[in-house]
């Protein structure tokens, strides 16, 4: 089945430091790859998306290229504020033409920014 | 505009009792899906409704578990005889198609004692 595997982390980073959080997927077809952040006491907000393959999402800073050949949708940013500390998913939707439509999530990832 | 809403916030039950976690979707939104977050498991989907059917409930964890729309607006999850592992963050979200972005409501926060 889909799968989402992303860094676990606690990752820990110093303010203006850069950002990367790695994800891979397994899936068959073509899904639609996003990124979803999880403030501290809130629900879960859309980051960014991207729908096929070479596709960048970007939002607030934060980018993610949609890359087939790799499996992957890694997530950057140049320049971290103590305000990005979250949690950030990694998640994949595929039209499987069956009766379910549904979101499949990686684990995952903490991040930090300390002043 | 109004985003997701759940109700309640938090919850906290004695083992064996029965709850109602509601959500209400944006408006004209089609699509409606159920979520558990919680430490063990991460996110879980439950299940999915287009409009009032959920044509697939083989998401749900057991079958103390249970979900009904109406009106094509709001949900309702009803957890019966609720046991420790039930414990979780309950979360909704809706898409105006099934092919759509999902977005996603604060959640309901389920302890069960």
């Amino acid at each position: 089945g889909d799968s989402v595997t992303q860094m676990e982390g606690p990752v820990t980073l110093s303010e203006e430091a850069f950002l990367t959080i790695n994800c891979t997927y397994t899936a068959t077809g073509y899904p639609s790859l996003f990124w979803y952040v999880q403030y501290p006491g809130e629900g879960l907000q859309l980051l960014l998306k991207a729908t096929k393959a070479d596709d960048k999402g970007s939002n607030k800073g934060f980018e993610a290229t949609y890359r087939k050949e790799t499996t992957s949708f890694h997530l950057e940013k140049g320049s971290v504020q103590v305000s990005d500390s979250a949690v950030y998913f990694c998640a994949l939707y595929r039209d499987s033409g069956g009766s379910n439509y549904k979101l499949t999530f990686g684990k995952g990832t903490l991040l930090t920014v300390n002043p | 505009g109004a985003g997701v809403s759940q109700s309640p916030s938090n919850k906290v039950t004695e083992k064996g009792k029965d709850v109602e976690l509601r959500c209400d979707p944006i408006s004209g939104h089609t699509a409606l899906y159920w979520y558990r977050q919680s430490l063990g498991q991460g996110l879980e989907f439950l299940i999915y409704f287009q409009g009032n059917s959920a044509p697939d409930k083989s998401g749900l964890p057991s079958d103390r578990f249970s979900a009904e729309r109406t009106g094509g607006s709001v949900s309702t999850l009803t957890i019966q005889r609720t046991q420790q592992e039930d414990s979780a963050v309950y979360l909704c979200a809706s898409s105006l198609g099934r092919l759509e972005t999902q977005y996603f409501g604060p959640g309901t926060r389920l302890l069960v004692l």
